[in-house]
């Protein structure tokens, strides 16, 4: 099975700030999705970077991949009240069958207008 | 599109009872999860599917019981609950093994 750890647990920011969290993982990935949950609410897709990536972005989103460090980032830009949120990455295993994906406690964000 | 739907949305069950919880898509995704959420322990996987008519069991299967008889449906059974099983159930599901999972709003359990 795969699982994501992120770090910190939780981070907290003035509004208009910028706003980094991280994921390690421990083996060998396919791709690496990042995923935010609402208060209450189910798991949206946010963005999904390929193990030959080293960086992609989605607007005020970018993530990077080190592959030789098992770890990746999520920054989100000038953040706004309405990214607070919990987030989670989830590593996804190469090969052709399909490996568990658990995905870790998450980093919960708190922007403050 | 709906996405994927979960039904209930909550429940209370006394302990010892039984009940399923039923997930839709309709986006003719092969791949199906169910996963519990709990205070500070992310999502952990419960059962999943990788096609119609399969099952496997995912990180803490015990209690529960799953069936993919259709490719749009995958319910998630609990033959006798107990408090232990109170939780934020969510399913999901995706097109290939790759991810990129779609979530259902999910399901409020409560036993007492």
């Amino acid at each position: 099975s795969q699982q994501g750890e992120e770090d910190p647990q939780a981070l907290s920011i003035q509004e208009g700030e910028n706003a980094t969290m991280n994921c390690s993982y421990k083996t060998s990935i396919n791709n690496l999705q990042w995923y935010r949950q609402n208060s209450g609410r189910g798991l949206v897709h946010l963005i999904l970077i390929r193990s030959n990536e080293r960086e992609k972005h989605s607007g005020r989103l970018r993530v990077t991949l080190d592959t030789s460090k098992k770890s990746s980032s999520l920054l989100i830009t000038a953040s706004r009240a309405a990214d607070t949120a919990s987030y989670f990455c989830a590593p996804v295993a190469g090969g052709t069958s399909y490996d568990k994906v658990i995905f870790g406690p998450g980093t919960s964000l708190s922007v403050i207008p | 599109n709906a996405g994927v739907t979960q039904t209930p949305k909550f429940r209370v069950l006394k302990t010892g009872q039984s009940m399923t919880l039923l997930c839709a898509q309709d986006m003719n995704h092969e791949y199906m999860y169910w996963y519990r959420q709990d205070p500070g322990m992310g999502l952990r996987l419960i059962h999943y599917s990788v096609g119609e008519g399969t099952t496997a069991k995912g990180e803490v299967p015990d209690g529960y019981n799953v069936s993919r008889l259709k490719k749009q449906n995958f319910l998630l059974g609990l033959e006798s609950a107990a408090p232990s099983q109170t939780s934020v159930y969510f399913c999901a599901s995706s097109y290939t093994r790759e991810g990129g999972y779609t979530f259902g709003s999910g399901t409020r359990l409560t036993v007492v």
